[in-house]
């Protein structure tokens, strides 16, 4: 069965870096586009990045443009998400997640995305 | 920008048939997914493609999705069904995922 495990979350000083690890097993790694979902204490869920199959096409939400980067390594079946200049507002924890694409209702040519299969999440702490 | 609301809370009594609505603009247009998330626990998917349940989903979990509103249906709720629930949908004009901002089910 799909199994993604995270790693690498702590408590950290405002201003400082993490580095998020998944390992993923029991999937094609190499199929399928791959997301961070955070969810803050008592909050609702939010997309933070995703990445294409070929790493070619990469997004970020708004809140952590310019300050995180997604990445994989399609060898090693992991995914990775380097969080730099950390907020307290960053504190949550975060969720390595497949994502899986469909053809749109109207029309193949656009695909809509979602979540299937979610990790246990991995807690990162903001705060001095 | 996209948004999608659902309510904060929904109660319902045991056995009897629980609605959980999601929101959108022309979200009809989209399809929607469904997530359980249970406390402490990572979320789960319910529904997909609007009216699509997973393998290992109980058959009373169904969904629609017509006009601007999706509906989370589930028939003889369960205390096990306690939980909260958001729901997906995808905007492809800005290529990014949306969470409506969750609804927790109370079953008393």
């Amino acid at each position: 069965q799909v199994q993604l495990v995270e790693s690498g979350g702590g408590l950290v000083k405002p201003g400082g870096s993490l580095r998020l690890s998944c390992a993923a097993s029991g999937l094609n790694f190499t199929d399928y586009y791959m997301s961070w979902i955070r969810q803050a204490p008592g909050k609702g869920l939010e997309w933070v990045s995703y990445i294409s199959s070929s790493s070619a096409t990469k997004s970020y939400a708004d809140s952590v443009k310019g300050r995180f980067t997604i990445s994989r390594d399609n060898a090693e079946n992991s995914l990775f998400l380097q969080m730099d200049s950390l907020r307290a507002e960053d504190t949550a924890v975060y969720y390595c997640v497949r994502v899986f694409g469909y053809c749109s209702k109207i029309s193949c040519y656009f695909v809509e995305f979602a979540p299937d299969y979610w990790g246990q999440g991995t807690l990162v702490t903001v705060s001095s | 920008s996209y948004e999608l609301t659902q309510p904060p809370s929904v109660s319902v009594s045991p056995g009897q048939t629980a609605r959980i609505t999601c929101s959108g603009d022309k979200l009809g247009d989209k399809y929607a997914w469904w997530y359980q998330q249970k406390p402490g626990q990572s979320p789960v998917q319910v529904i997909y493609k609007d009216t699509k349940r997973p393998s290992g989903i109980p058959e009373r979990f169904s969904g629609s999705n017509s006009g601007n509103t999706a509906t989370l249906t589930i028939s003889g709720t369960q205390p096990m069904d306690e939980a909260d629930y958001y729901c997906q949908a995808w905007d492809s004009s800005t290529a990014w995922g949306l969470f409506g901002g969750g609804t927790k089910l109370t079953v008393l």
